[in-house]
């Protein structure tokens, strides 16, 4: 099986701009997770879709949105970018939500906004 | 913020030597997952453990379970250079899995 897959792999923005991540999970699964990941705040979690529904949301502002499509791929989009918003954004899939099976990341979105 | 914290925050030993990783959490937790990270990629699974375990093995990986000291612990065993990366530890909590700071083990040859 494909493992999970992140497009693009780097990204340079603009203060202000906006820009769309993309994620294909691993076939079969329908729950998919996004995390941003900084060395000040280490992993914080974004938030996670099921079956196109969103499920849970981390601590983050509203310029921080996704989507799931019907074929599970999911989309997080940052709106205003903002000089912190630098960061690897990894996204997760499993098999079922809820926490009693194991995530599979992709490697990452690397964001850089200057 | 973060749930939990790891324990130490880095780590350097050599080639064979065994390597022990802590974690606490703070939360009530359905299960405690443990996984690694190599520079610049994504996590990558090691050991799901659920709360009314006590210990799990996994090739040269164990990982215990306190619950009522709300702490785990992660040892590798005659470790190579290889296991040089980032071990996070996430706790489940309801649905969502949080993760600690992370202990970066360094294994020299």
């Amino acid at each position: 099986k494909a493992g999970v897959t992140q497009t693009p792999r780097y990204l340079i923005k603009t203060r202000g701009q906006q820009v769309t991540l993309s994620c294909s999970p691993i076939s079969g699964h329908r729950s998919v997770s996004w995390y941003q990941q900084t060395p000040g705040q280490g992993l914080q979690f974004l938030f996670e879709y099921f079956s196109e529904t969103q499920r849970n949301k981390g601590n983050f502002p509203g310029r921080f949105s996704g989507r799931q499509f019907s074929n599970s791929r999911s989309e997080m989009n940052v709106s205003t970018l903002e000089l912190g918003d630098s960061a690897l954004y990894l996204c997760a899939s499993s098999s079922r939500t809820g926490r009693d099976s194991p995530l599979h990341f992709g490697n990452g979105t690397r964001l850089t906004v200057t | 913020s973060q749930q939990g914290e790891e324990d130490p925050q880095a780590l350097s030993i050599q080639e064979g030597e065994n390597a022990t990783m802590n974690c606490s959490y703070k939360t009530s937790i359905n299960n405690l997952q443990w996984y690694r990270q190599n520079s610049g990629r994504g996590l990558v699974h090691l050991i799901l453990i659920r709360s009314n375990e006590r210990e799990k093995h996994s090739g040269r990986l164990r990982v215990t379970l306190d619950t009522s000291k709300k702490s785990s612990s992660l040892l590798i065993t005659a470790s190579r250079a290889a296991d040089t990366a980032s071990y996070f530890c996430g706790e489940t909590s309801g649905s969502r899995l949080t993760f600690g700071e992370g202990t970066q083990l360094t294994v020299n040859p």
